[in-house]
């Protein structure tokens, strides 16, 4: 079955450590989207892709990376710089053509220690 | 308007009543609206996506409809059943950007 599959599910991190969270799309998507939602939130947007090795920021970039490597692949690196990183993440992907609706992932969730 | 914005944030109603709710969006530079529904532990499914001015689109007892020129969109659910309570999320796609508002949380009472 075609989908998007992000893991890990739960992801727990010591402050000052890098994690990955990983994002892989099997349904020949042209962009891939990453998310960030919080208590009382709706989703923000932290990076999204259109293209392979090309990526531009969403509206809150900072503390974090991604890259787009592959069709298929776009991870989002939470960093150290990331000031309150404990938060659901999402990550989705559509196509490009035409006006077209994003299909999720089930998310990850990533507790700071 | 500069953000997306929906209302009310939280809604209860009553199972079989009909109910609406609100999405604002910049009207420049738009692309596209989205509808999303969002239950609790499973991933946001998409209800409808709308580019023109004057579209509507229904599946079910659910419908909506866009004005792109004044920068809204409303959802309507007639009959309300207890499986309709979730976030509402709706999205503006503009300058290649896909952005949320934060939802509106419907709960149907019994």
């Amino acid at each position: 079955d075609g989908g998007i599959t992000q893991s890990p599910k739960y992801l727990f991190r010591k402050e000052g450590q890098n994690v990955t969270l990983s994002c892989e799309q099997n349904l020949n998507h042209d962009a891939m989207y990453w998310y960030r939602q919080d208590p009382g939130q709706g989703l923000r947007l932290i990076y999204y892709s259109q293209i392979v090795n090309d990526f531009q920021k969403g509206d809150i970039a900072e503390g974090y990376s991604v890259s787009r490597e592959k069709k298929e692949s776009f991870p989002l690196t939470v960093t150290s710089a990331q000031k309150n990183p404990t938060a659901f993440y999402l990550c989705a992907s559509r196509l490009l053509s035409g006006a077209n609706v994003l299909t999720f992932g089930a998310g990850s969730r990533l507790t700071v220690l | 308007i500069l953000n997306v914005e929906q209302s009310p944030q939280s809604l209860h109603v009553q199972e079989g009543d009909s109910t609406n709710f609100t999405c604002s969006f910049p009207s420049s530079n738009f692309y596209a609206l989205h509808w999303y529904r969002w239950e609790t532990a499973k991933s946001p499914e998409a209800l409808f996506v709308m580019t023109l001015n004057g579209d509507e689109k229904k599946k079910g007892r659910i419908s909506a409809t866009l004005n792109t020129k004044e920068g809204y969109s409303y959802l309507y659910i007639k009959g309300s059943q207890p499986e309709d309570s979730a976030t509402y999320l709706c999205a503006s796609n503009r300058d290649d950007k896909i952005i949320f508002g934060k939802g509106t949380r419907l709960h149907i009472l019994p």
